[in-house]
């Protein structure tokens, strides 16, 4: 089936040690995104990427990089993480930006937990 | 500012029909659309609405009325499996999707 994959599902780090979460999609859509979602809070989007070109939100903190080295791989690294970074890391994908219902399929997300 | 306002929790009880409200202020206005989501997993697409009715899909269904700023999402013969939380988003002049912060809804036997 075609699908949202995020690894890890559960990342454990300490305090400052950087950590890195990976998305790959079988839907060949052009647009990922990256969500941070804290527990009975909406998503947050960090940043997209509309193919290569990569989208940063004004808030998102610099602590916070992505990659998308190709159509199916998308990576966020977390350089410092600190207590406050702990969340769900939802990745999603969509087939375009604008059109219609454009719904976002996500991956199971991964579950960051910082010591 | 954009917000999305959703009651943060509601119950109700198997095989009954429960009403989730959503309102909305938003730069403008492309689509609204709800998703579910079960505790620790991510959220899945229920429904979309970008004009004023109703759309029905099986025992889901969801109103917008785009005058008033609001919409919500009817759950009929609720079973067990239902109990998760219900974000409503919309999509602003700029494409961009406004979320809600969830409506967790607790269903009891």
């Amino acid at each position: 089936d075609a699908m949202v994959i995020q690894n890890p599902r559960y990342q454990v780090t300490q305090f400052g040690k950087p950590v890195t979460l990976s998305c790959s999609q079988t839907l060949n859509h052009n647009v990922m995104y990256w969500y941070q979602q804290k527990s009975s809070q909406a998503p947050k989007l960090l940043f997209h990427y509309y193919d290569k070109d990569f989208n940063n939100e004004a808030d998102t903190p610099d602590n916070f990089q992505s990659r998308r080295p190709n159509t199916s791989f998308c990576f966020l690294d977390i350089r410092s993480p600190g207590l406050g970074d702990a969340a769900m890391y939802l990745c999603a994908t969509s087939g375009d930006r604008v059109t219609g219902a454009n719904v976002l399929t996500f991956g199971a997300g991964s579950r960051l937990t910082v010591l | 500012g954009q917000n999305i306002d959703q009651p943060t929790e509601m119950t109700a009880t198997e095989g009954a029909i429960v009403q989730i409200n959503c309102t909305y202020q938003t730069s403008g206005f492309n689509g609204l659309f709800w998703y579910q989501q079960h505790a620790g997993e991510a959220p899945t697409f229920l429904s979309y609405n970008v004009l004023d009715g109703l759309e029905e899909k099986g025992r889901f269904s969801s109103f917008l009325s785009r005058s008033k700023g609001y919409s919500y999402l009817l759950l009929k013969e609720l079973q067990m499996k239902d109990s998760a939380s219900y974000l409503c988003a919309v999509r602003d002049s700029n494409y961009q999707l406004i979320w809600g912060a969830g409506t967790k809804l607790i269903i009891k036997p």
